[in-house]
């Protein structure tokens, strides 16, 4: 069975300044890693997905997460937010179905001017 | 990419009775799949759309709460039945789509239970 952990409930954060999302797993099995983004009052959107390869990976907007096999985790991190990045984080697992996937309870993003 | 139509967006429901979400995706899909999110919670998978078979439900959810169809390929609805007030949730509708190795979500529909 997979499992996901957030950490953070909540992260705020001011504009221009670093941040780190925590993702944890647990797999039995291979797994491939995703984070989805929900911006308020509008559906999920994916925002990047580790498959294979390289472990870091990154999104057109500036988001890059790291896959570490060893320490089982999945962090998200930005050098520097804006306040359109104010949002809930997902970070999800899914076990070679693609389709399917376990989700974290969410990282609610502040950035504050 | 795909795109998932939800209707309705949100509903509030008197407890007892129930209410039926449906799902329309515009591509070629592969698998369908029903998520609650209960407030302040994560996702959490209900079940697997089966085209023309009885949907796979995940630990905790039952068929006869929560009554699924898929007719055919790009369409599905979801049922919740019985309705109370712990069932205000966000529902969503999630579908995979053929050489595609994400997926993709509806808006959701937001129900409130009374």
């Amino acid at each position: 069975a997979q499992s996901v952990t957030q950490l953070d409930s909540q992260v705020p954060v001011f504009e221009e300044a670093p941040v780190e999302l925590r993702c944890n797993y647990s797999s039995s099995v291979s797994v491939y890693l995703f984070w989805y983004v929900q911006y308020p009052n509008q559906g999920l959107q994916l925002l990047l997905k580790y498959l294979s390869g390289s472990t870091l990976v990154e999104s057109i907007n500036g988001f890059e997460a790291e896959f570490n096999k060893s320490q089982t985790s999945f962090h998200l991190r930005k050098p520097s937010v804006h306040i359109s990045d104010t949002a809930e984080y997902f970070c999800a697992v899914s076990d070679g179905n693609f389709n399917k996937f376990y989700f974290g309870s969410g990282t609610k993003l502040n950035v504050k001017p | 990419s795909a795109v998932i139509s939800q209707k309705p967006s949100r509903d509030i429901c008197q407890r007892g009775t129930s209410l039926t979400i449906q799902c329309q995706v515009d591509s070629q899909v592969t698998m369908m799949f029903w998520y609650r999110q209960q407030p302040g919670q994560s996702l959490t998978l209900i079940a697997t759309a089966n085209q023309g078979s009885e949907a796979t439900y995940e630990s905790g959810f039952v068929i006869d709460k929560f009554p699924i169809s898929r007719p055919n390929l790009t369409f599905s609805t979801l049922t919740v039945s019985n309705l109370s007030p712990e069932d205000s949730s966000i529902y969503l509708c999630s579908a995979g789509v053929w050489r595609n190795t994400e997926a993709f979500f509806g808006q959701g529909t937001r129900l409130t239970v009374v």
